[in-house]
């Protein structure tokens, strides 16, 4: 079946410590996201990429890294410059924005990782 | 910049009865495309429904609808014979046909359907 996902489901993490989140899709798309979530609020986006070996920064990437070594694979690393980074993190997959002009670009999502900082 | 406005923070309805979820957004472009994605208590996003900004014929699946005002830059979901399985929080977004065809998204509406 194919689909997105993310591991671990939560994640408990000492401040001060970095942390790295982890998802992976086998849908063949090219473009990869990474949202987060905090409650009354909607998804904010935090690191985009459109194509391997390549990745922007969204509106709140400070204290954020990502790599995307593989099409498949895009991991997110809370680092501990991140002051407040307990929150529900989601990625998200699509085909490429740049890739033949799509009528549109639907994302589909991951199952999410809750992040605790203790 | 654009913006996605969801009014109503939470509502309830009535099992069988039809809820309408409110959604403003602002934009001075001509060309995009609106989602209403659910997000369940399990906390999976799924897609609901898109619109086309370029047509004018309202999209339906199933008992989602939706009410889209171009001039008016309003976007309604409306949720016919509601059922206790639509519980679950829902959010509008806005995508702007450029090369980064980027997701802005609105606040979301709890939706609480009661037996």
């Amino acid at each position: 079946d194919g689909g997105i996902t993310q591991s671990p489901k939560y994640l408990f993490r000492k401040e001060g410590q970095n942390v790295t989140l982890s998802c992976e899709q086998n849908l063949n798309h090219d473009a990869m996201y990474w949202y987060r979530q905090d409650p009354g609020q909607g998804l904010r986006l935090i690191y985009y990429s459109q194509i391997v070996n390549d990745f922007q920064k969204g509106d709140i990437a400070e204290g954020y890294s990502v790599s995307r070594e593989k099409k498949e694979s895009f991991p997110l690393t809370v680092t501990s410059a991140q002051k407040n980074p307990t929150a529900f993190y989601l990625c998200a997959s699509s085909i490429a924005g740049t890739s033949g002009r799509p009528r549109y670009n639907e994302q589909f999502f991951g199952p999410g990782t809750r992040l605790t900082v203790l | 910049a654009q913006t996605v406005t969801q009014s109503q923070p939470e509502m309830s309805v009535q099992e069988a009865e039809t809820v309408t979820l409110s959604c403003t957004y602002d934009t001075s472009e001509n060309n995009y495309y609106l989602f209403w994605y659910k997000q369940p208590p399990s906390r999976q996003m799924i897609l609901v429904i898109r619109q086309e900004a370029y047509k004018q014929q309202n999209a339906t699946e199933n008992r989602f609808s939706v009410n889209f005002q171009k001039a008016a830059k309003s976007f309604s979901l409306k949720i016919s014979d509601s059922q206790l399985g639509d519980t679950a929080m829902y959010f509008c977004a806005f995508q702007l046909l450029d090369s980064n065809y980027q997701l802005i998204w609105g606040a979301g509406t709890k939706l609480i359907i009661k037996p």
